[in-house]
C-alpha cells in the first residue's frame, strides 16, 4: 500500500525559530509533493509544491526534496503564532495519480 | 468569489437516515474528488471524476454513492447512515488528473455528524 508517513507531533517552536516539518513516502513512482496547511475547522490550503530534486523557496517558506532518500521536508524560517496549524504533506502516488495525504504534523508556535 | 463550494456545511442527522452533499467548482477544472477527513486529521480519497467519469472509486460502502451532472459539479449521496459515517467530507478540484503538478483546491468541508 502506498503511504506517506508524517510525525504527528505536536511540534512546538518558540516564535522567531524554523521550523522543520517532515514526510517520508513509500512510493517511487511519484513526482510532485505538495505542503497543505490546515487551520482548526477549515479546509486544507495548498502552500507549497515542489517536483524537483532540491530545494524551493517562496518567502517564508522552504521545501526540500530528495528523491533517493524518498523524503520530503518543509522549512518555515521566523515562525509566527499565526503558523500554529496541522501540515499536511502529499504525494501524487495514487493509483490514478491522485494525491496521497499523510496524517499532518500539527505546528504550534509559542509568542 | 468562492472557487470550490460545499452545501450545506454542518449537516446533524440521525442513523438510518439518507443525506446529500453538493459541490460545485467555478475554477474551469475538469477534475473532481470527495475526500473524507477523520478525527485525526487523516484525509482519504473516496471519489474522483474527470469530465463527468468515475476514474476513482476507492473501496467504501456502496451506501456512497457520487454523481457528476457536468465537470462543474460532483454531489454525494449517503444511504442509511450509520454512526462511523460522521467526519467531515472534503470536495476537491483540479485540472487534469494523473501526474498533477499543481495540486487540489479545496472546498470548506461538510462536517457530518450521524446521532
Amino acid at each position: 500500500q502506498k503511504e506517506v508517513e508524517q510525525n504527528s507531533g505536536p511540534l512546538s517552536v518558540p516564535e522567531g525559530a524554523i521550523a522543520s516539518l517532515n514526510c517520508t513516502y513509500s512510493d517511487r513512482g511519484s513526482q510532485s509533493f505538495f505542503w497543505y496547511r490546515q487551520y482548526s475547522g477549515k479546509s486544507p490550503e495548498l502552500i507549497m509544491f515542489i517536483y524537483s530534486n532540491g530545494d524551493k523557496e517562496d518567502g517564508r517558506f522552504t521545501a526540500q526534496l530528495n528523491k533517493a532518500s524518498q523524503y520530503v521536508s518543509l522549512l518555515i524560517r521566523d515562525s509566527q503564532p499565526s503558523d500554529s496549524a496541522t501540515y499536511l504533506c502529499a504525494g501524487n502516488g495514487g493509483s490514478q495519480g491522485n494525491l496521497i495525504f499523510g496524517k499532518g504534523t500539527k505546528l504550534s508556535v509559542k509568542p | 468569489d468562492t472557487a470550490v463550494s460545499q452545501t450545506p456545511k454542518y449537516l446533524v442527522t440521525q442513523m438510518g437516515n439518507d443525506k446529500s452533499i453538493k459541490c460545485e467548482q467555478n475554477l474551469g477544472h475538469d477534475t473532481m474528488y470527495w475526500y473524507k477527513q477523520d478525527s485525526k486529521k487523516f484525509l482519504k480519497i473516496m471519489f474522483s471524476y474527470n469530465n463527468k467519469e468515475l476514474i476513482i472509486n476507492e473501496t467504501v460502502p456502496n451506501r456512497f454513492s457520487p454523481k457528476s451532472p457536468d465537470k462543474a459539479h460532483l454531489n454525494l449521496h449517503i444511504n442509511s447512515l450509520e454512526l462511523g459515517d460522521s467526519a467531515v467530507y472534503f470536495c476537491a478540484s483540479s485540472q487534469g488528473w494523473g501526474n498533477t503538478y499543481y495540486g487540489y483546491t479545496f472546498g470548506s468541508g461538510t462536517r457530518l455528524t450521524v446521532v
